[in-house]
C-alpha cells in the first residue's frame, strides 16, 4: 500500500535549535497538508499546498515556522528557533485533487519534544 | 467552540456491543469524513458522506448525516478490541456558492475503548 512517509519519527532537541521535519507524500497526490496535534488544541492545520504552491498557511506562526515543497516528492516544515511550546506531534497528509471531497492520507507523524 | 465537536469525549464498552459517536458542527458543509487514530499512529480515513446523503455503510460502520441539525453519527456494530482508538469527524466547510477551500476541520475526537 502507498503510504505517506515522515522523518524523523521522534526528535528531542533544546530550545533555540532549528528543527526540520520531512514528508514524502503518496506518489500522484497533489495536495499536501501539515497538521500539529496536542492534547489541548487537538489537530490544527498549519499549512497546505496544492501542486507544490502554498494555498493557506494561516495556521502557522510565521515568525518561526516555514513550510516548503522543493519538489513533488518532498515537503518540509521548519521551526527556527524552536520553543518548548512547539512540543507536539506533527503530521503530514496528502490527497488527490481537490482534497476537501477526498480522503486525506496521513503519515505516522513526528513526535517533537523541545526541552 | 470548534467546528466539529464529538460526543462523548470517551466511551468504554465490551466486545460485541455497538458503539455510537456523535459529531456536531456549526456551518454549512460539502461533506463530512470520519477518521480513526490508533495510539502513536496517524489518522486513517474511514468513510466520507456528502451533504446530500443521509446514510452510508461500510462493513461494520454506519454513518448518518442530518444537515438540518448539523450533526453526524458513527455507529460501529459488534465492536472488537481492535476497534480501540480515537475517532474524529472532519468537515469540508462550504463557503459562498458551495465553494470548498479543499481543507478539513477536525473535531477533538472520541476515545473508544473496547474491552475483550
Amino acid at each position: 500500500d502507498a503510504r505517506v512517509t515522515q522523518t524523523p519519527r521522534h526528535k528531542v532537541t533544546e530550545m533555540g535549535q532549528e528543527v526540520t521535519m520531512r514528508c514524502q507524500p503518496i506518489l500522484g497526490h497533489n495536495t499536501v497538508f501539515w497538521y500539529r496535534q496536542t492534547m489541548m488544541q487537538g489537530l490544527e492545520l498549519l499549512a497546505y499546498f496544492r501542486n507544490r504552491a502554498p494555498l493557506d498557511d494561516s495556521g502557522m506562526p510565521k515568525d518561526r515556522f516555514s513550510a516548503e515543497m522543493p519538489d513533488a516528492t518532498l515537503a518540509t516544515l521548519k521551526i527556527q528557533p524552536s520553543e518548548p511550546r512547539d512540543s507536539a506531534v506533527y503530521f503530514c497528509a496528502s490527497g488527490p485533487g481537490a482534497a476537501g471531497n477526498q480522503p486525506q492520507h496521513f503519515g505516522d507523524g513526528t513526535r517533537l519534544s523541545i526541552l | 467552540s470548534q467546528q466539529g465537536e464529538e460526543d462523548p469525549q470517551a466511551l468504554s464498552i465490551q466486545e460485541g456491543e455497538n458503539a455510537t459517536m456523535n459529531c456536531s458542527y456549526k456551518t454549512s458543509i460539502n461533506n463530512l469524513q470520519w477518521y480513526r487514530q490508533n495510539s502513536g499512529r496517524g489518522l486513517v480515513h474511514l468513510i466520507l458522506i456528502r451533504s446530500n446523503e443521509r446514510e452510508k455503510h461500510s462493513g461494520r460502520l454506519r454513518v448518518t448525516l442530518d444537515t438540518s441539525k448539523k450533526s453526524s453519527s458513527l455507529l460501529i456494530t459488534a465492536s472488537r478490541a481492535a476497534d480501540t482508538a480515537s475517532y474524529f469527524c472532519a468537515t469540508d466547510i462550504s463557503y459562498a456558492g458551495g465553494t470548498s477551500y479543499g481543507k478539513l476541520t477536525f473535531g477533538q475526537g472520541t476515545i473508544l475503548t473496547v474491552h475483550p
